[in-house]
């Protein structure tokens, strides 16, 4: 059962283009929503996060946005850089005394120059 | 300041063994979590502890074990390994078990053959 889904395998974008990366989820207890940045041979980097109380968050060329509704939140950056090429993950997890972290299986993003 | 150390870096192993994996947090942080991560799929929650207290446990089967010890480092033990439990075993630290505050090692690299 994947209660985090993010149906995009890849994504390829020009360099000063927006990137948009789409995650949707099933579970509607998740109380906090995050991504994810990997390359290749590391681990995962913490980007940016939003709580469930909240429609939208930013940070520099990331923002988040959360639509409860639909069960559905994106990752917008701009503008793109060929240093964002990476895999990246959403994740999602509820408060209180559950801490299991649910991660989605990734999307490829390549920035071309 | 190091980062979160996880070893050994590679390792195989043949069915039924059994293995031993080790992370080291960043100094300070009293929260160890793991995960595994097969090819092509997010990371899977197995395990958080916090002050050397297991504080969630993912859908792993008890083959999977872990502990932390009073210096904050981990292990994670696997018991009669099978083909399927090749994957990414990455570690992660943070200093309360925060997930937006985490920080994660290179993993460790596990093949059963």
């Amino acid at each position: 059962d994947q209660q985090v889904k993010q149906n995009s395998p890849s994504l390829s974008v020009q360099e000063g283009r927006i990137s948009i990366l789409n995650c949707d989820y099933t579970n509607s207890m998740f109380d906090y929503f995050l991504w994810y940045k990997k390359y290749p041979a590391e681990g995962p980097t913490f980007l940016i996060s939003i709580s469930s109380i909240k429609d939208k968050n930013e940070d520099g060329r990331f923002t988040v946005f959360l639509n409860k509704s639909a069960k559905h939140l994106s990752l917008h950056i701009v503008p793109s850089q060929p240093g964002d090429s990476a895999v990246y993950f959403c994740a999602a997890y509820r408060g209180g005394s559950n801490y299991k972290l649910t991660f989605g299986k990734g999307t490829l993003l390549t920035v071309n120059p | 300041d190091a980062g979160v150390t996880q070893s050994p870096t590679h390792l195989i192993k043949t069915r039924g063994q059994h293995v031993t994996l080790r992370c080291s947090p960043i100094s300070g942080h009293k929260s160890v979590s793991w995960y595994q991560q097969v090819l092509g799929q997010g990371p899977q929650f197995i395990f958080q502890y916090y002050e050397k207290e297991e504080r969630g446990r993912g859908n792993f089967p008890d083959r999977f074990s872990a502990r932390q010890f009073p210096n904050y480092s981990s292990e994670l033990n696997v018991n009669a390994l099978l083909l399927g439990d090749s994957a990414l075993y990455l570690c992660a630290s943070s200093f309360a078990g925060s997930y937006n505050e985490q920080f994660f090692g290179p993993g460790t690299r596990l093949t059963v053959l």
